[in-house]
C-alpha cells in the first residue's frame, strides 16, 4: 500500500512568487492534515480536512494560504504571495480513523520550502 | 496555548550508549505521542501512550505517560546508527480532533 506522498519535495521561489503544494493521501483515508515546520522549532498544525470538508483550520497563519481538496482525495496548499517566513518544511499526513486524538496520523515526507 | 518542551534539543552519543529525552507541558495530555523523522522522510509514530502511568516498549525503545499528565518520557537502550535522526513528542490538542502539538524535537546522533 502506497504512503502518504508529496509534491514537489523541495521548492524554491522568490518573495512575491505563487507556489501550490500538493499531497496525496493513503487511499481511503478521510482525514488530511497539513502541518508545517519552520526551522529548528516545532511542528505546527495548520488544518484537518475530513474529506473535503475543512474540520479545522485554526493553524492557518493568514489570508495568504489557501487549502482545497477537492472531491475529498488529494489536497493542495496554496501560498500566495510567498514571503520569507513562508519557508519551512510542509508535512501532509492522513489518517483513516475518526479524526480524533487517538488515530494514527500517517505523514508524508514533507515539501522543503525556501522563500528568497 | 498549549506547548510541549522538550529536552534535551540535541544528543551526540556513542553507539551502544543508552538514552533518554522527555516532554513536558503545563497543560495535561490525555495521549502521549513519540515520533522519529529520519533525514529526508516524514515523521513515523514510534509509541503511543494513553493511560497516565502506561510503561510501553517497542524493541529497544521504551516509553511513559507521566502520572500527572503532563510529561513523558522516551528511553533507547544500546543504541545503533540507524537511530540517528529527530525524535518528537506529541499529543493531541483535545482527544476529539487530530489536531496534534508537537514539541520541538531532539536531534540524535550516533557515532558508530
Amino acid at each position: 500500500e502506497a504512503g502518504v506522498t508529496q509534491f514537489p519535495s523541495h521548492s524554491v521561489i522568490e518573495k512575491g512568487q505563487t507556489v501550490t503544494l500538493r499531497c496525496d493521501p493513503i487511499s481511503g483515508h478521510d482525514n488530511l492534515y497539513w502541518y508545517r515546520r519552520v526551522m529548528g522549532k516545532e511542528i505546527k498544525f495548520l488544518l484537518h480536512f475530513v474529506k473535503e470538508s475543512k474540520q479545522d483550520e485554526s493553524g492557518m497563519p493568514n489570508n495568504r494560504f489557501l487549502a482545497e481538496r477537492t472531491g475529498g482525495t488529494y489536497s493542495t496548499l496554496k501560498v500566495q504571495p510567498a514571503e520569507l517566513e513562508d519557508s519551512g518544511v510542509y508535512f501532509c499526513a492522513s489518517s483513516q480513523e475518526l479524526g480524533q486524538g487517538t488515530d494514527t496520523q500517517y505523514f508524508g515526507p514533507g515539501t522543503r520550502l525556501t522563500v528568497l | 496555548g498549549q506547548q510541549l518542551n522538550q529536552s534535551p534539543q540535541s544528543m551526540f552519543i556513542q553507539e551502544g550508549e543508552d538514552v533518554s529525552m522527555n516532554c513536558t507541558s503545563s497543560s495535561i495530555f490525555n495521549t502521549w505521542l513519540w515520533y522519529k523523522q529520519d533525514p529526508g522522510e516524514g515523521p513515523v509514530l514510534l509509541i503511543a501512550l494513553y493511560k497516565a502511568g502506561e510503561l510501553t516498549s517497542n524493541g529497544r525503545l521504551t516509553a511513559q505517560f507521566g502520572i500527572t499528565r503532563k510529561d513523558s518520557f522516551l528511553n533507547i537502550s544500546a543504541s545503533i546508527p540507524s537511530d540517528v535522526g529527530i525524535y518528537f513528542c506529541a499529543g493531541p490538542r483535545l482527544i476529539s480532533t487530530g489536531k496534534l502539538i508537537f514539541g520541538q524535537g531532539t536531534t540524535l546522533q550516533v557515532k558508530p
